[in-house]
């Protein structure tokens, strides 16, 4: 399996301060995602990466930002995080596996940010 | 767009019984389909998938998930549930295009009763 870790796995900050979360690859895999998991309304994706700074926007970006610089690194910004923005934020990471259509996803173990 | 809809947000169910998570999802083109579970405090683990073929899957835990093209529906079943699938579980859905991004549904958390 690749290797994904996200750090940090804990993080409580104030209102209108930055954050960045950071998730990391061991493997050279092309796509990356950031997603936030909510009650009752499962993983939503916030930005994805098909590539260095090769990002695009998923359906609930706003109040956030991306950079990838490196294939191995996808960094998710809070810019001024809001107490709307607590949430347990996942990476993933998707690689092919015997054609461009055969997918397989690997999870990070989370990141639990609160933001008071 | 693509949607995906878990019809129960809760599922009690006592040991031993069978469980049934239904699954119905929304999209404009074919897609590849899956079914996570979580356990509490834990990330996400793949309990099986649908890419082709059969239309029967066959996973791990003794899971197993039917698709359903004609009524979009994908729903996990499992003929006797243990204690320890006490978990949440999430269908979700890739509809293959650039970007190979996942949808998923709002989650059904199963709690098995001795």
């Amino acid at each position: 399996d690749a290797g994904i870790t996200q750090s940090p796995r804990h993080k409580v900050t104030e209102t209108g301060t930055p954050v960045t979360l950071r998730c990391h690859q061991t493997e050279n895999h092309r796509y990356m995602y950031w997603y936030r998991q909510d009650p009752g309304h499962g993983l939503r994706l916030i930005h994805y990466s098909y590539g260095v700074k090769d990002t695009d926007k998923g359906e609930v970006s706003d109040g956030y930002s991306v950079s990838r610089s490196k294939t191995e690194d996808f960094l998710l910004t809070l810019e001024s995080a809001t107490s709307s923005q607590t949430s347990v934020y996942f990476c993933a990471i998707s690689e092919s596996k015997g054609g461009p259509y055969l997918v397989d996803y690997t999870f990070g173990s989370g990141t639990r940010l609160t933001v008071v | 767009a693509q949607s995906v809809t878990q019809l129960d947000s809760q599922v009690p169910v006592f040991e031993e019984a069978p469980v049934e998570l239904r699954c119905n999802y929304s999209s404009s083109v074919s897609v590849y389909l899956f079914w996570y579970v979580q356990y509490p405090n834990q990330g996400l683990q793949l309990l099986l998938k649908y890419l082709s073929g059969s239309t029967l899957v066959k996973g791990i835990n003794g899971f197993e998930a039917e698709f359903n093209k004609s009524q979009t529906s994908f729903h996990l079943r499992k003929p006797s549930v243990h204690i320890s699938d006490t978990a949440e579980y999430f269908c979700a859905v890739s509809d293959k295009t650039a970007g190979n991004k996942l949808t998923f549904g709002g989650g059904t958390r199963v709690l098995v009763k001795p």
